[in-house]
């Protein structure tokens, strides 16, 4: 089992570009989450998917969009890349929700100029 | 104020040393995570708890759910625990909020 896996790990954008972060998850698991990390703050929650073919708003939703593309796949995507974008970005995944133990991505490091 | 706190926010200690990491919280809560995040960036889920203590080889949680409060004990310490320890609570009403993390180094 690969578990949580994240693509890319790195990414360099200019303000205004757009991408999208891949997390796909082969743990059977119902639920995923994308947060973000930033220095001397804890992680914040973007968006989360309860089951497929939902997604809600966490903590920090405004510039993002998310895709639960099937039940081991959810996507997050940059339509208009900010400097203050510039973060960590984390897959997670569980069970059934938030009470569960949550398996983690490797990761992604997003720059934006 | 933070609605969940750490402390320390760095520790040093000394191979062996027994080391205690603690989490304080100021809202109800239905369970609580702790994290350990290593120096290469991946994070990994070492506890969750709702009640009690939980152990887990040398590491120990522990929490009292009446005064919000919850530590993470490392018997033993080893350099390879040096490693940021991150405490998650899951509020009433779906909300995970995390502490800021603890820096552990551990010198051999």
């Amino acid at each position: 089992n690969a578990g949580v896996t994240q693509t890319p790990k790195f990414q360099v954008l200019k303000t205004g570009q757009s991408m999208t972060l891949q997390c796909a998850q082969d743990m059977n698991h119902n639920s995923m989450y994308w947060y973000r990390q930033d220095p001397g703050m804890g992680l914040r929650l973007i968006y989360y998917s309860a089951s497929e073919g939902t997604t809600d708003k966490g903590e920090v939703p405004n510039g993002y969009n998310v895709s639960r593309l099937n039940k081991r796949e959810f996507s997050l995507r940059l339509e208009s890349a900010a400097p203050s974008q510039t973060s960590v970005y984390f897959c997670a995944s569980t069970w059934l929700g938030k009470e569960e133990t949550q398996y983690f991505g490797p990761g992604t490091r997003l720059l934006v100029l | 104020k933070n609605e969940v706190e750490q402390s320390p926010q760095n520790l040093t200690a000394q191979e062996g040393e027994f080391i205690t990491i603690n989490c304080s919280y100021s809202v109800g809560i239905s369970a609580l995570h702790w994290l350990q995040q290593h120096p290469g960036g991946g994070i990994v889920s070492l506890f969750m708890l709702s009640s009690g203590k939980k152990k887990h080889g040398r590491l120990i949680a522990t929490i009292n759910i009446q005064e919000k409060h919850s530590s993470l004990h490392i018997t033993a310490s080893h350099p390879r625990d040096s490693a940021v320890y991150i405490c998650a609570v899951l509020e009433y009403g779906n909300k995970l909020v995390f502490g800021a993390g603890t820096i552990l180094r551990v010198k051999s």
